[in-house]
This record gives C-alpha cells, structure tokens and sequence, in this order.
C-alpha cells in the first residue's frame, strides 16, 4: 500500500514552453500532497503544500506564478512548470501524506531538462 | 522543526549491521524522528518513524535514547541495495495542534554497503 506515481519520469522539453507532471497516489487518499525540487547533490526542498480543494502554500522564493498547483481530487495532483527555461531542469518529487497519518510517502520523481 | 546532524558518509560490509546515528539535541516534546533513504535517482523511501520508544519494522529497528537527543537508524543485515542517502528528519506530530506537516530534508549520510 501507500504507493505514489508521478508521470512523465522524464521530459525534455524547449525553453519557452510548458510542462504539467501529475502526481497520484494510487491506493490511498491524500488530502496533503507535497511538491519538492532536487538539484544535482543538493538535497531536496520543498516548493509547496497543496491541499485538495483549496490553494497551495508556496515556500518562500518558489514564483507561484511559474510554478502552476492544482489538486482536485485525493488521489491527484498536477505541477504545471509555465515558460521553462534551463535554470528549471531538476528532478521534481511529489509526496502525498495519508488521511489520519502524518507520514508522507513519495513518488519516484521526474526528471526535467529544458534545452 | 528542530535540526538534525548526520554523518556525511558510511561504509558498511554486506550482510553485517549497518548502525546509522542522528543527533537532534534541539527535539521537543511533539516531535517525531523519521528516517527516509534514497536511492540514487529515485524518490525517497519511508524507513520507519518514533516519538519514544523504540521501533522495529520488516527494514530496519529505530532506537532513540532516553532523553531523546540523538537516535540510531539500524538495518541488521545490509545488502548492496541498501546503498542510498539516509536521512533522519524531526517534525511535529499530526496532534500538535499545527498545521506543518512539512519534512525538511537536510544532506543525509551517504551509506555504501561494500560487498
């Protein structure tokens, strides 16, 4: 149990142009998914918080212009990276925490490279 | 959440006790220690979680100490795979009365299970 997907795991995309990955958690409900950005040997950091239903909480310095929550139902959440440039090439991680639980549990990730 | 400090990097010979250590002298009362890993290129993986006691799950056993400023991540008998970035992180429980269920992330020990 307890199992997140992210889709694509990998894009390549061209500057300029957008790109949405979705995050679901495939046999649980969760009304807290996380969103988080990993650099080459950096660690991760988090971007945002999104609650199902309502707008997501941005950590500070993350452009929520740019960088596009939505999460409409439990099981689904969607990262849209607007007008990317190759500064936003990153591995993008979503977690999603359980209903009545604190633990967060995590998809496998999605590589962004914007050429 | 209060900080954690961690070794950068481990060696472990495969098949003896790998023992991780974490110092979160700055911990209060509410706070959870969890232990996540991963592996390169990939998201990360709930390991286990406690507030006081000890704890032990099919990965790994979990020991905190009496005063609750340090705790010991132990996978008894480490395999290749068990090659990853650990890291141990502190957080507010779901009853604390606030809304931050948010994992920070700091650098890890890198663990090598050497065959």
């Amino acid at each position: 149990g307890a199992v997140v997907s992210q889709h694509p795991s990998w894009v390549i995309c061209k500057s300029g142009t957008s790109v949405k990955i979705e995050c679901r958690s495939l046999d649980f409900q969760a009304t807290t998914m996380f969103w988080y950005r990993q650099f080459p040997k950096q660690s991760l950091m988090l971007m945002a918080t999104s609650n199902e239903g309502s707008k997501a909480t941005y950590e500070q310095g993350v452009e929520k212009d740019k960088f596009l929550i939505n999460h409409a139902s439990l099981t689904l959440s969607t990262l849209t990276v607007t007008s990317a440039h190759p500064e936003d090439s990153s591995f993008y991680i979503c977690s999603a925490r359980l209903l009545g639980e604190d633990t967060q549990y995590f998809g496998p990730g999605t590589r962004l490279t914007v050429l | 959440d209060a900080k954690t400090t961690q070794p950068p990097s481990m060696d472990c010979a495969e098949g003896r006790a790998a023992n991780l250590p974490c110092n979160h002298s700055t911990i209060s009362g509410n706070e959870y220690v969890y232990w996540y890993r991963q592996i390169h290129s990939q998201g990360p993986q709930y390991i286990i979680h406690g507030l006081k006691n000890n704890e032990t799950n099919e990965m790994a056993s979990l020991i905190i100490t009496e005063d609750r400023k340090s705790s010991t991540l132990i996978l008894p008998h480490a395999t290749l795979r068990d090659t990853a970035v650990y890291y141990c992180i502190v957080r507010s429980s779901l009853n604390s009365g606030g809304s931050n269920y948010k994992l920070t992330f700091g650098k890890g020990t890198l663990l090598t299970v050497n065959p």
